[in-house]
């Protein structure tokens, strides 16, 4: 059972280039969000998904798009990375079901765009 | 103002102290509550959950002040290895997000 797996764990763009993340939960979880975290800062939601098939924007969508064409997997993209997309970027999933669902995190992607 | 407001600090505490953390939500319709601890350049990982009635899982202790919308961590005896980042989370079920604080730094000195 390997939880949350993310890829790449690192990766270095140019400004303009473009990239996709990638996301994959094992635990059958129906959400699943990323974050990015930037230091001094908490954890900011960029885009969620409450099902296969489905995505909702988060706190700070802008600049990336996401896709859920699986229910295990949950892709981001950033169509021309700038460098303010400088960041590590982390994915979660979680349950839905009656108690207490808490998130699970992957081990992070740290992005630097030059 | 922000969803969760913790006390960025840090905390430098020597080893076997007690040190308490607080954190505000500003919404009463919060319905989850949660610690979790992340290391350095690591990923978040659940702590504790925090149940209306308080809870204990051996020397941490959560409790929750719903009245006055704030939820605590205890650490008794301190370990060098409680050194981290301790971030408190709320989680608004009717809109599947989970709100993250910035983070309490706790540094425990030999």
């Amino acid at each position: 059972n390997a939880g949350v797996t993310q890829t790449p764990k690192f990766r270095v763009l140019k400004t303009g280039q473009s990239m996709t993340l990638l996301c994959a939960q094992d635990m059958n979880h129906e959400y699943m969000y990323w974050y990015r975290q930037d230091p001094g800062m908490g954890l900011r939601l960029i885009h969620y998904s409450v099902g296969e098939g489905t995505t909702a924007k988060g706190e700070v969508p802008d600049g990336y798009n996401v896709s859920r064409l699986k229910k295990q997997n949950f892709l981001l993209g950033l169509e021309s990375a700038a460098p303010s997309q400088t960041s590590v970027y982390f994915c979660a999933s979680s349950g839905s079901g009656q108690g207490i669902n808490e998130q699970y995190f992957g081990p992070g992607t740290r992005l630097t765009v030059t | 103002r922000k969803e969760v407001e913790q006390d960025p600090g840090p905390f430098n505490v020597p080893e076997g102290a007690t040190v308490a953390f607080n954190c505000t939500y500003s919404n009463s319709a919060s319905q989850s509550f949660f610690w979790y601890r992340q290391d350095c350049r690591k990923e978040p990982k659940l702590l504790m959950s925090v149940y209306s009635s308080g809870n204990e899982d051996g020397r941490f202790t959560a409790q929750l002040n719903r009245a006055s919308q704030y939820i605590s961590l205890l650490i008794r005896d301190s370990k060098l290895s409680d050194s981290a980042t301790y971030l408190c989370v709320v989680l608004k079920r009717n809109f599947n997000k989970f709100y993250f604080g910035s983070g309490t730094k706790l540094n425990v000195k030999p």
